[in-house]
This record gives structure tokens, C-alpha cells and sequence, in this order.
């Protein structure tokens, strides 16, 4: 079974300008969720989709960050424009339900914001 | 505003000892808690999951969790060079909607 795919794996860009990270969950995984883990800190959600439904997203900075999730499959996060501060590395994660205890960890995207 | 919270460490234990690793939250209606293992430049993976009051046990680890004192731990049996990693608790909020992770504790066992 192949696991939760993200793309790319690296990202460096300058303050300002606009990013987006691309996410595939594992096959059936009606649960897809967006963390932010900043060096040294636990992952903080970002965002929770149900199939291709918004469940939280109260920790996302709504005036630069957007995502979605068409179809209920693949998911795109975006930042724009990027601050030094969102310097982090963007994990995506995926359950077979929001029910289902265990999440399964994308490699992440590591963003570097200059 | 719920928090698990944490000893960064880094905790230094040799090989072969038990590693104590512990964890507090304030949301006193939460049911689940969860171990998650990272390696350096690595994404989170589970390790143990655990909802009731007690012990655990799985292989050389064991979660124990008191729900009155609003406490989990992770203890970790001969420790091995390999369990060397960053160990983050994560428990599922009372509204059970969402997982919040601590901010993680990073282990390093010595030879």
C-alpha cells in the first residue's frame, strides 16, 4: 500500500512571493490533514478535510494561507505571500476516517523563507 | 486554549535502561492519547495509542496514563541506540475532532 505522497520535498523562496504544496493521501483515506511543525515544536493543524469538507481550520492564517481538497482526494496548500516566519517543514497526513485514531505522516515539504 | 506540554530534553539515558518519558494535558475531557516517534528530518510515526486508565504494553514499550492527574507517560525497556529520536505526545481533544501534539521530548540513548 503505498503511503501518503507530498511534493516537493523542498522549497526555498524569498518573503513575498507565493507557494503551494501538493499532497496525495493513501488510497481511501476520507481524512486529510494539514500540519505546520516549525523547528524544535510539535505539529500544529493547519487544516481538517472530511472527503472534500472543511471540519477545522481555526488555526489557519486565512489572510495568506488557502487549501483545498477537490474531488476528495489530492489536497493543495498554499501560502501567499510567504513571511519569514512560515519557514517550517508542512506535513499532510491522512486517516481512513476522523474517527480512526491513527494518522498516517506524509514526508513532509521543508520551506525555507528568506 | 488546550496544551499537552512537555520536557524538551534532551534526555540521556544508556543503552540498556529504561527511558521515562512524560506527559501532561489540560483538556480533561480528552479519551485518546497517542505516542508519536520522530526521527531527525523524519515525519511523525505512531508508536502506541492508549484510552484507558493503566498500563499498556507493547513490545519494549509501555504508555501509562492516570486520567485524574491528567498524565501520560511512555516508558521505553533496554533502551537501544535506534530509540534515539524525538518522542512527541499527542492526545485527541474532548470534543474528539482534532489531535494536539506536544511540542516533544528528544531522547538519546548513549552506548
Amino acid at each position: 500500500e503505498a503511503g501518503v505522497a507530498q511534493s516537493p520535498r523542498y522549497k526555498i523562496i524569498e518573503k513575498r512571493q507565493s507557494v503551494a504544496f501538493w499532497c496525495n493521501p493513501i488510497s481511501g483515506h476520507a481524512t486529510l490533514y494539514w500540519y505546520q511543525q516549525i523547528l524544535g515544536q510539535g505539529p500544529k493543524l493547519l487544516i481538517q478535510f472530511q472527503n472534500n469538507g472543511v471540519v477545522d481550520d481555526s488555526q489557519l492564517p486565512k489572510d495568506r494561507f488557502s487549501a483545498e481538497r477537490l474531488k476528495g482526494v489530492d489536497s493543495t496548500l498554499k501560502i501567499q505571500p510567504a513571511k519569514l516566519e512560515d519557514s517550517a517543514v508542512y506535513l499532510c497526513a491522512s486517516s481512513p476516517s476522523s474517527t480512526y485514531n491513527e494518522q498516517f505522516f506524509g514526508p513532509g515539504t521543508r520551506l525555507t523563507v528568506l | 486554549q488546550k496544551e499537552v506540554e512537555q520536557n524538551s530534553g534532551p534526555l540521556s539515558v544508556p543503552e540498556g535502561a529504561i527511558a521515562s518519558l512524560n506527559c501532561t494535558y489540560s483538556d480533561r475531557g480528552s479519551q485518546s492519547f497517542f505516542w508519536y516517534r520522530q526521527y531527525s528530518g523524519k515525519s511523525p510515526e505512531l508508536i502506541m495509542s492508549i484510552y484507558s486508565n493503566g498500563d499498556k504494553e507493547d513490545g519494549r514499550f509501555t504508555a501509562q496514563l492516570n486520567k485524574a492527574s491528567q498524565y501520560v507517560s511512555l516508558l521505553i525497556r533496554d533502551s537501544q541506540p535506534s530509540d534515539s529520536a524525538t518522542y512527541l505526545c499527542a492526545v485527541m481533544d474532548s470534543s474528539a475532532s482534532k489531535i494536539i501534539f506536544g511540542s516533544g521530548t528528544r531522547l538519546s540513548i548513549r552506548p
